[in-house]
């Protein structure tokens, strides 16, 4: 069964540091790997999405690489602002089309971006 | 496009009350899904569809049903509703031309007292 782990659930940074949020997944069979940014009450937005055959992602500050071999994943968000706080969720599919390609996601990442 | 569209955005129920959750979507995907985000538990799928008329169990389905008469509609019913079932709803879309990238609507916030 695939597990998907973020670690830490939390994360406060001063404004204009970098931010590094990972995750990692038990099954390396990903067909891809998607990470949402989610608001306080809010729904999941996609900022992300990386397929299994890519090693990188890239939009505007954000940036995303994949190690699918480790089960890894890593969200880089450039010269952070006080509006990238959020909770941000990354998921992964299997991509066996008769199961919907369902999204098994992790826990999350609450961050804090300090003014 | 409006996205993925859910009614009602807020509702409270009494134990054993029904209700039907409405998702509806304006992108013409093929696939659709109801989840539900408990604090603690995260985000777990309740029932999918993978086109009209189809549906099946995800990783929680007890006590909900859905259908999908209709390919851009995904309903989520609750028909005898338990103060377990307070949670926030998500629909999400997706389909093969966007390599099954995942768009949800603004959710449900369900009460069951």
């Amino acid at each position: 069964k695939q597990e998907v782990t973020q670690i830490p659930a939390a994360l406060s940074v001063p404004e204009g540091e970098n931010l590094v949020l990972n995750c990692s997944f038990t099954d390396s069979a990903i067909y891809n790997l998607q990470w949402f940014r989610q608001d306080p009450g809010k729904g999941l937005t996609s900022l992300l999405l990386i397929q299994s055959s890519q090693r990188e992602q890239t939009s505007g500050r954000l940036n995303a690489s994949l190690d699918k071999s480790s089960g890894r994943s890593t969200l880089y968000i450039a010269a952070s602002q006080p509006g990238d706080s959020a909770t941000y969720l990354c998921a992964v599919t299997l991509g066996v089309k008769a199961a919907g390609n369902k999204l098994t996601f992790g826990g999350g990442t609450r961050v804090l971006v300090k003014p | 496009n409006a996205g993925v569209t859910q009614t009602p955005k807020f509702r409270v129920l009494k134990t054993g009350q029904s209700m039907t959750l409405l998702c509806a979507q304006d992108m013409n995907h093929e696939y659709m899904y109801w989840y539900r985000q408990d604090p603690g538990m995260g985000l777990r799928l309740i029932h999918y569809s993978v086109g009209e008329g189809t549906t099946a169990k995800g990783e929680v389905p007890d006590g909900y049903n859905v259908s999908r008469l209709k390919k851009q509609n995904f309903l989520l019913g609750l028909e005898s509703a338990a103060p377990s079932q307070t949670s926030v709803y998500f629909c999400a879309s997706s389909y093969l031309k966007s390599r099954y990238e995942q768009y949800f609507g603004p959710g449900t916030r369900l009460t069951v007292t």
